[in-house]
């Protein structure tokens, strides 16, 4: 399977502390999205990036989200310090080259905080 | 702002009648617009985009959509619906007037439900 994976596909973790996310895109994708969804609702942006360049942040991504694409290829998501409502799906996706193209989603990461 | 409007919650058809499911959107220019179904414990599938060109867009699995700029929707239609159709579908919208080049905005969702 060549899609967008994510690991992992999920994580119970208690308040205050911090949990990693991992996503590999599909390999000749170099824009790399990382969304939020919660239940009922659409996928929220939170940031992109363009090879290894984060072109934009969501202020939905506060102070203690940080996210990284260190060699233009795989990307982290990093929550320090989680809080209840951190728990969510987080989604990442991939599309190729130009904003006109699809993006193509991960599985998600499902987070629950205690 | 750009913006999207999924106004029905849920959508309840039986197999083999006609499907539409509803979106509506506000944009700045000229909107880019995109379908996509999300299944159980599955991530979210490309269905289909409007981006320019004829209104009525064929996408996967039998799905099309119309572009109506005069009532600024894209609904998303199936001549004859399924029961594996039964799913999560999200309407979506770029502004390209918009600063971010790639940042679109989905829709809160529409239940789609066919029974036997």
């Amino acid at each position: 399977d060549t899609g967008v994976s994510q690991d992992p596909r999920h994580k119970i973790t208690k308040r205050g502390q911090n949990v990693t996310f991992r996503c590999d895109p599909i390999s000749e994708h170099n824009r790399l999205y990382w969304y939020r969804q919660t239940l009922g609702q659409g996928p929220e942006f939170l940031t992109y990036f363009q090879n290894e360049a984060q072109l934009e942040k969501s202020r939905l991504l506060s102070d203690r989200f940080s996210a990284e694409r260190p060699k233009g290829s795989f990307s982290t998501l990093e929550i320090q310090r989680t809080e209840q409502g951190d728990s969510a799906m987080y989604l990442c996706a991939s599309s190729y080259r130009e904003g006109l193209n699809e993006q193509y989603f991960g599985p998600g990461t499902r987070l629950t905080v205690t | 702002a750009q913006s999207v409007a999924q106004p029905e919650d849920q959508v309840n058809v039986a197999e083999g009648n006609p499907l539409t499911v509803k979106c509506t959107y506000s944009v700045s220019g000229n909107p880019y617009l995109f379908w996509y179904v999300q299944y159980p414990n599955r991530g979210l599938q490309f269905l289909l985009k409007y981006i320019t060109g004829d209104n009525l867009v064929k996408g996967s699995y039998g799905f099309e959509a119309e572009f109506n700029k005069s009532q600024t929707s894209f609904h998303l239609k199936k001549p004859s619906a399924l029961v594996s159709d039964s799913a999560l579908y999200f309407c979506a919208v770029r502004d390209p007037l918009y600063s971010s080049a790639s940042k679109i905005i989905f829709g809160s969702g529409t239940r789609l439900s066919i029974r036997p």
